[in-house]
């Protein structure tokens, strides 16, 4: 059984950049859930993803946008990078049709200049 | 909005016990409580949940108050590598659920 991956590990941004982070769910998900965490803080739910669609979003700004793909694999999309973006963000995997524990990849560390 | 309340850190000794003690007064009937624990930069690591009855799974088990106000996660043998933030999270088994993260209790285990 494969687990939650995430790429790159690290990254570093300018302020105003873009910024793409890809996440692969754990073999048999369907779901997916991003959630960002700032140093010293819990993580805080962004968005989650089901059926390529949106499904639920937390207190973030449109520029925060995602996709899902046909193989449930997905991307976090961060426009007009701000300094306060600078955070670890996770990834997390469930399966939607019986409920089920969400798990996490190791998560992406980015931090904006 | 997390709806539990934790220490904020606790130390234990290698080898014994540790008792993270959690308080979810408002919990509703449809909620679980889960415990998730982050080791340093590391993600999230799921422990184990529950309704009402105790569980037990080879990482933990989890002790619910009748009232389901509180609970309690147990770590029987505690080691080094348990060393980390510990999440007594509330929320309901839904298809569309969200974790909702507090603070977290720190546990340090000491050899």
């Amino acid at each position: 059984e494969t687990g939650v991956t995430q790429s790159p590990t690290h990254l570093i941004k300018t302020r105003g950049q873009q910024v793409t982070l890809r996440c692969s769910s754990q073999s048999g998900h369907n779901t997916v859930s991003w959630y960002q965490q700032a140093l010293g803080q819990g993580p805080q739910f962004i968005f989650q993803y089901y059926r390529e669609e949106e499904n639920g979003r937390g207190n973030f700004p449109p520029r925060f946008s995602g996709l899902q793909f046909p193989n449930y694999s997905s991307e976090l999309n961060v426009n007009a990078l701000e300094l306060d973006d600078s955070a670890l963000y996770l990834c997390a995997s469930s399966y939607w049709g019986e409920t089920d524990t969400q798990y996490f990849g190791p998560g992406t560390r980015l931090t904006v200049l | 909005d997390a709806k539990t309340t934790q220490p904020t850190s606790m130390d234990c000794a290698e080898g014994r016990a540790a008792n993270l003690p959690c308080n979810h007064s408002t919990i509703s009937g449809n909620e679980y409580v889960y415990w998730y624990r982050q080791i340093h930069s590391q993600g999230p690591q799921y422990i184990i949940h529950g309704l009402k009855n105790n569980e037990t799974n080879e990482m933990a088990s989890l002790i619910i108050t009748e009232d389901r106000k509180s609970s309690t996660l147990i770590l029987p043998h505690a080691t080094l590598r348990d060393t980390a933030v510990y999440y007594c999270i509330v929320s309901p088994l839904s298809n569309d659920y969200k974790l909702s993260f507090g603070a977290g209790t720190t546990v340090t285990v000491r050899a």
